[in-house]
C-alpha cells in the first residue's frame, strides 16, 4: 500500500479484556516500531521489529504486552487482560531498513478505550 | 534517559505571521532529530529530518534548526497558514531502534 495502515481504527473493550491491534507497514520495509501515546503526551517506544524478529521489546510496560511479526510483514500488538491504564492511541511506524538515518513513517493509529 | 522538551505548549498566531516552535534534549548524543506534524484523529507526518551532522534542513515554508552540542532545535514556519494548524512534535533519535518524542507544541493559526 502507499502508507501505513492500522486497524481498526478504534477499539472500545471493558477492563479483563483480550485486545489484538494490527499494523500493515510500507511494503518492502524491513523494520516496524510499535509507540503508545497517551493524551497530551507524545509517543512513547514500545518494540521494535526488525524482519520477523523483536530486535527491542524494552519499552514494553509489562508482560501483558505482546508483539509478534511473523511473517516479516504484518504485526499484531496483543493485550491481554486490559486495564483502564491501557487507554491510548497505539501507533505503528515503519522504515525501509531500520538503519539509525532512516525516517520512519507512521500510521493513523488505533484509539483503545478500556472500559 | 533521554528527556524531550518543547515551547511553548501552545500556540496562537494570526495568519501571515512568522514563528518558531523551539525543542530541547538533555543527551546531545544522537543520530538524528525529527520534526512532526500531528493533526486531531491522525497519526504523525514527518515534516523534517535533520541529521546529527547537519545543522539545518528546509522544506518549502518550514525550517529546521539542530545545535547538538546545546541540546536544542527550532522549527521555523515562515507565512503561517490556517492549514498549518496542528500539533507539532520533536523527536530524537538516540539509539538503533526508537525515537523519544516531546510532548508537542498545538498550533492554531487564527484566519
Amino acid at each position: 500500500g502507499a502508507g501505513v495502515s492500522q486497524t481498526p481504527s478504534n477499539k472500545v473493550t471493558e477492563k479483563g479484556k483480550y485486545v489484538e491491534l494490527r499494523c500493515d507497514p510500507i511494503s518492502g520495509h524491513t523494520a516496524l516500531y510499535w509507540y503508545r501515546q497517551s493524551l497530551g503526551q507524545g509517543p512513547e517506544f514500545l518494540i521494535y521489529f526488525q524482519g520477523t524478529g523483536a530486535a527491542d521489546d524494552s519499552g514494553l510496560p509489562n508482560d501483558r504486552f505482546f508483539a509478534v511479526r511473523p511473517e516479516g510483514s504484518v504485526s499484531t500488538l496483543k493485550i491481554q487482560r486490559t486495564e483502564r491504564g491501557d487507554s491510548a492511541v497505539y501507533l505503528c511506524a515503519s522504515s525501509p531498513l531500520g538503519y539509525n538515518t532512516d525516517t520512519q513513517y507512521f500510521g493513523p493509529g488505533t484509539r483503545l478505550t478500556v472500559l | 534517559k533521554q528527556e524531550v522538551t518543547q515551547i511553548p505548549a501552545a500556540l496562537s498566531v494570526p495568519e501571515g505571521e512568522n514563528l518558531v516552535l523551539n525543542c530541547s534534549f538533555t543527551d546531545s548524543a544522537i543520530y538524528n532529530l525529527q520534526w512532526f506534524r500531528q493533526d486531531p484523529g491522525k497519526g504523525l507526518t514527518s515534516l523534517l529530518l535533520i541529521q546529527s551532522s547537519q545543522r539545518e534542513q528546509t522544506s518549502g515554508r518550514l525550517n529546521a534548526s539542530l545545535d547538538k552540542s546545546s541540546g536544542r532545535s527550532t522549527l521555523y514556519i515562515a507565512a503561517s497558514q490556517p492549514g498549518d494548524s496542528a500539533t507539532y512534535l520533536c523527536a530524537v533519535r538516540t539509539g538503533a531502534n526508537n525515537l523519544f518524542f516531546g510532548t508537542g507544541t498545538r498550533l492554531t493559526v487564527i484566519p
